[in-house]
């Protein structure tokens, strides 16, 4: 079956890095999505991944291991406004998102 | 875990034509039902909000008439394109939550489906 596998909750301290781990498990694979959502908004596209390695996007980055069925989303220079929840997607063969449940990114002063 | 459906997903038709897609909560009851579209690696867009029984809410810019919006039940909602014409061609993704009345519930996300019209 597809499956995409995260976090449910994380904490970290302003200021600092986090890194957001993501499996996945899909029918075939066109790229990896990791978007944003503050609560009670839409979600917003942070990072799309297809090739292995690392994509770099001012404080945040991505990265992806297609071998390793493997993605994580890390960010620095953590601020509060960075709290919110990370949403893991992977598209399969179809073009299909196969969505995570979402990790609950807490920031701490 | 908390599974949501779409059909179909995809869907190729004739300008000027209609559209249906639904959205099916499989394992719980969705109080809320989200439509939202995407364009390539863009952020999603919410078009609608619908709670069972009630009318959508419709965001600013999305024509109701041109997206009908439809929560029979608890279990699916069924977003149809009229009239569709090629700019409508995107990627429809909903998101059910049990509950209603807080914007912050926790939302699933379905697969999408992906229109072309031609």
């Amino acid at each position: 079956g597809q499956n995409i596998d995260q976090p449910t909750e994380m904490t970290a301290t302003e200021g600092a890095i986090v890194q957001i781990n993501c499996t996945y498990q899909t029918s075939g694979f066109n790229g990896l999505f990791w978007y944003q959502q503050h609560a009670g908004e839409a979600p917003t596209f942070l990072s799309y991944n297809v090739l292995d390695g690392l994509e770099e996007k001012g404080r945040f980055s991505s990265f992806l291991s297609r071998s390793k069925g493997y993605s994580y989303l890390l960010l620095k220079e953590l601020q509060m406004k960075d709290s919110a929840s990370y949403l893991c997607a992977g598209m399969d063969s179809n073009y299909q998102l196969i969505w995570g449940a979402g990790t609950k990114l807490i920031i701490k002063p | 875990g908390a599974v949501v459906s779409q059909h179909p997903s995809w869907v190729i038709c004739k300008s000027g034509t209609s559209v249906k897609i639904e959205c099916r909560s499989l394992d719980f009851q969705a109080t809320t039902m989200f439509w939202y579209r995407q364009f390539p690696k863009q952020s999603l867009m919410l078009m609608a909000t619908s709670n069972e029984g009630s009318k959508a809410t419709y965001e600013q810019g999305v024509e109701k008439d041109k997206f009908l919006i439809n929560h029979a039940s608890l279990t699916l909602s069924t977003l149809t394109v009229t009239s569709a014409h090629p700019e409508d061609s995107s990627f429809y993704i909903c998101s059910a939550s049990e509950f209603s009345g807080s914007s912050t519930d926790t939302q699933y996300f379905g697969p999408g489906t992906r229109l072309t019209v031609l």
